[in-house]
C-alpha cells in the first residue's frame, strides 16, 4: 500500500525565515512526486512534478527536490503570500495501474510580517 | 484556458436527503477523478474514469454512492441518501493521459463542493 506522510503538521516562520517541508513516501515503484498548494476554501493547485531520485524543480521561492524515500520543499525568504496548506502525493508506475494519486495529510504554512 | 468546473459550491442538506455534484474537466482532458477530502486530511480518491469507463472504483461506497460520466466529458456524483459521515469537501480532478497512452498525468483539481449534512 502507498503511504505518505509529511512533517512538520503545522509550521510558523516570520518573514523571510527559510525553512523546509518534509515528505516521506513508501510506493511500490514510483512514477512521479507532485507537490500541491491548497488554500483555504480551495482546491489543490499543482506545483511540481518530481520523477527520479536527484531532480530538483525551482519556482519562485520553492524549490522541490527528491531522494527515493522522501522529498523537501525548500521555502527560501518565505513572504506571507506564501502561507498555505502544501500537499505531497505519489503516483506509482503506470502498470501497476494505480493512476490516482496517494496523499499526505499536508503541511500548514503560516508566514508572519 | 479554463479550469476543472465544479458546481455547486456549497451545498447543506439534511440527512437521508440526496444530493449531486457537477464536473466539467479541462477541455480534451480524458481521465477524471473524483475525491473526498477531510478537514485537515489529503485528498483520498473516490472513483477514476478514463474517457466515459469508470475503471478504479474501489473506494466508492456502492450502496449510497454512484457517478456517471456520460460522453466521456463531464460527471456527476450522487449520494443517496446522505449520512451525516459524508460532511466532506468533493474535489474533482482531470488530467490529459490514459493508462494507454504518453499524455501527461499531472492533475488539475477544481475548487471542491463543500458539503455539510445536518
Amino acid at each position: 500500500e502507498d503511504q505518505v506522510t509529511q512533517s512538520p503538521e503545522a509550521l510558523r516562520l516570520q518573514e523571510g525565515e527559510s525553512s523546509s517541508l518534509n515528505c516521506s513516501y513508501t510506493v511500490s515503484g514510483l512514477r512521479g512526486l507532485f507537490w500541491y498548494r491548497q488554500d483555504p476554501g480551495k482546491g489543490p493547485e499543482f506545483l511540481f512534478t518530481l520523477y527520479s531520485a536527484g531532480e530538483e524543480k525551482e519556482k519562485e521561492r520553492l524549490k522541490a527536490t527528491l531522494t527515493k524515500k522522501e522529498s523537501f520543499l525548500h521555502i527560501t525568504a518565505p513572504k506571507p503570500e506564501d502561507s498555505a496548506t502544501y500537499l505531497c502525493a505519489v503516483q506509482a508506475r503506470r502498470d501497476t495501474g494505480r493512476r490516482a494519486l496517494t496523499f499526505g495529510s499536508g503541511t500548514r504554512l503560516q508566514v508572519q510580517p | 484556458e479554463a479550469g476543472v468546473v465544479q458546481s455547486p459550491r456549497y451545498k447543506i442538506i439534511e440527512k437521508k436527503q440526496p444530493v449531486a455534484f457537477w464536473c466539467n474537466p479541462i477541455s480534451g482532458h480524458n481521465t477524471l477523478y473524483w475525491y473526498l477530502q477531510n478537514l485537515g486530511q489529503g485528498p483520498e480518491l473516490l472513483i477514476r474514469y478514463e474517457n466515459e469507463e469508470a475503471v478504479d472504483d474501489s473506494q466508492l461506497p456502492k450502496d449510497r454512492f454512484s457517478a456517471e460520466r456520460l460522453k466521456g466529458v463531464d460527471s456527476t456524483l450522487k449520494i443517496q441518501p446522505a449520512e451525516l459521515g459524508d460532511s466532506a469537501v468533493y474535489l474533482c480532478a482531470s488530467s490529459q493521459g490514459t493508462s494507454g497512452s504518453l499524455g501527461t498525468d499531472t492533475q488539475y483539481f477544481g475548487p471542491g463542493t463543500r458539503l455539510t449534512v445536518l
